[in-house]
């Protein structure tokens, strides 16, 4: 079956501190994943996706096909990181969407 | 980036009424889009997938005929609730995809519609 797994629902870091929001899949075909974030009373929007090998504000995540994983990193967090972060796999075929439980990340001052 | 909007952001309504959400891709043509549910604190919860022209795709567990969805253009998706009670209250979030393109993949979401049945 199709899942995505975020074991931390709450993540606190002082600012400056680095950041690992964890990411776990399971999925038989060839993974798509991504890294959703939701600021406070905003929609959800991208942050990076995978295929990109892109660093935005900072984060970066790499695919590990071997652990099945795609964590979410940042050196030094910042408050505006703050955030509820969400990881995605999308299946191939129906482009179905999987989400992630979500983390949410607040960054102490 | 593209940009997808819901109407209504929010909706109270009584319980025994049926409620209509809808979803528009403002700048670009959706032939897919996706109704996810949020509950407090929770994930988003993949209710259907809606296709243009077509019959929409729902997930196991979500009752077809309580939540109609209707995807009759390229811009334009709704989701029905019908004969609402108070469990049916909810976020529900639209999303849609680029076809092509070199946004190929990436979701743009709606506001999400908060819906509470009294």
């Amino acid at each position: 079956a199709q899942r995505v797994t975020q074991p931390e629902k709450l993540l606190s870091v002082f600012k400056g501190a680095p950041v690992e929001l964890k990411c776990n899949y399971s999925y038989s075909g060839s993974p798509e994943l991504f890294w959703y974030v939701q600021y406070s009373r905003q929609r959800l929007q991208l942050l990076l996706r995978h295929i990109s090998r892109e660093s935005i504000k900072g984060f970066t995540a790499d695919l590990n096909k071997g652990e099945t994983s795609f964590h979410l990193k940042k050196p030094f967090a910042q408050e505006e990181d703050s955030a509820m972060y969400y990881c995605a796999l999308r299946t191939s075929g129906t482009y179905k969407y999987i989400f992630g439980t979500g983390t949410r990340l607040k960054v102490l001052a | 980036g593209a940009v997808v909007s819901q109407h209504p952001s929010w909706v109270i309504c009584k319980s025994g009424t049926s409620v209509k959400i809808e979803c528009r891709s403002l700048d670009f043509q959706a032939t897919t889009m996706f109704w996810y549910r949020q509950f407090p604190k929770q994930s988003l919860m993949l209710m259907a997938t809606s296709n243009e022209g077509s019959k929409a795709t729902y997930e196991q567990g979500v009752e077809k005929d309580k939540f109609l969805i209707n995807h009759a253009s390229l811009t334009l998706s709704t989701l029905t609730v019908t004969s609402a009670h108070p469990e049916d209250s909810s976020f529900y979030i639209c999303s849609a995809r680029v076809p092509g393109g070199p946004n190929t993949g990436e979701l743009f979401f709606g506001e999400g519609s908060r819906l509470t049945v009294l």
